[in-house]
């Protein structure tokens, strides 16, 4: 059982936006804001999407953005494109003994 | 542009020593970024394994107890994972990446992530 919390899949219409959550608790999500999102295609490294929980990588699209809310973290992809369908992971920092802990993912498909 | 490649036995017989290193190309390994391992067992999400930084200082996943040991050859610009007595559960698909610090997991660059089956 992962630590974070994701939804297993959502979906969407090319055009449309979508938001992915991830619950966490006040020792991870909630108390740090080094939250990170990442994108899989099958059979193909994550990539980052997001860092420091709203901040984009140079060459990530501005389609995609993150925000937080208090143990939530959120990643809100608008316009959605085709190329979009793939595995989102989010992770955070965790002041357990784990250090880092990634959600168990969700599948984004577009209709 | 900075380039990760993991190298290592593809097959690992069970309670034997998985061995991956990894090969950092386009930026120095002792440049100030945490090195790590991540792994996804087929069909699974990503389950974060340790990060090692160029003085060897390490954190990992205390899920794997003892059985994890990281190292870095800063003289080679690699760092390495070892896991030791593995059962078929460490079967998955690992991956390197630079890490930005201990405290925050940002993880830029990944290598293109290799597969490990425990079998006999």
């Amino acid at each position: 059982q992962s630590a974070l919390t994701q939804p297993a899949s959502v979906s969407g219409s090319p055009g449309q936006s979508i938001t992915i959550s991830c619950t966490g608790t006040s020792s991870d999500i909630g108390g740090y804001n080094y939250v990170s999102w990442y994108q899989q295609h099958p059979g193909k490294a994550p990539k980052l999407m997001i860092y420091d929980v709203s901040n984009r990588p140079s060459g990530v699209s501005n389609r995609f953005s993150g925000s937080k809310s208090g143990n939530t973290a959120s990643l809100t992809i608008s316009g959605l494109q085709a190329e979009d369908e793939a595995d989102y992971y989010c992770s955070s920092y965790t002041s357990s003994s784990t250090f880092v802990v990634f959600g168990g993912g969700t599948k984004l498909t577009v209709l | 542009q900075v380039q990760l490649q993991e190298s290592g036995p593809g097959l690992v017989k069970p309670s034997e020593t998985l061995s991956l290193t990894c090969t950092v190309s386009g930026d120095s390994i002792s440049s100030g970024y945490y090195w790590g391992w991540i792994r996804q067992p087929p069909g699974k999400g990503l389950e974060w394994i340790g990060s090692i930084y160029h003085s060897g200082s390490t954190y990992h996943n205390p899920s794997l107890k003892s059985r994890v040991t990281i190292s870095v050859d800063t003289s080679k610009n690699q760092f390495s994972l070892k896991l030791s007595s593995v059962t078929a559960a460490d079967t998955a698909v690992y991956y390197c990446a630079r890490v930005q610090s201990m405290i925050d997991p940002k993880t830029d660059y990944w290598g293109q992530g290799t597969l490990v089956t425990v079998s006999s």
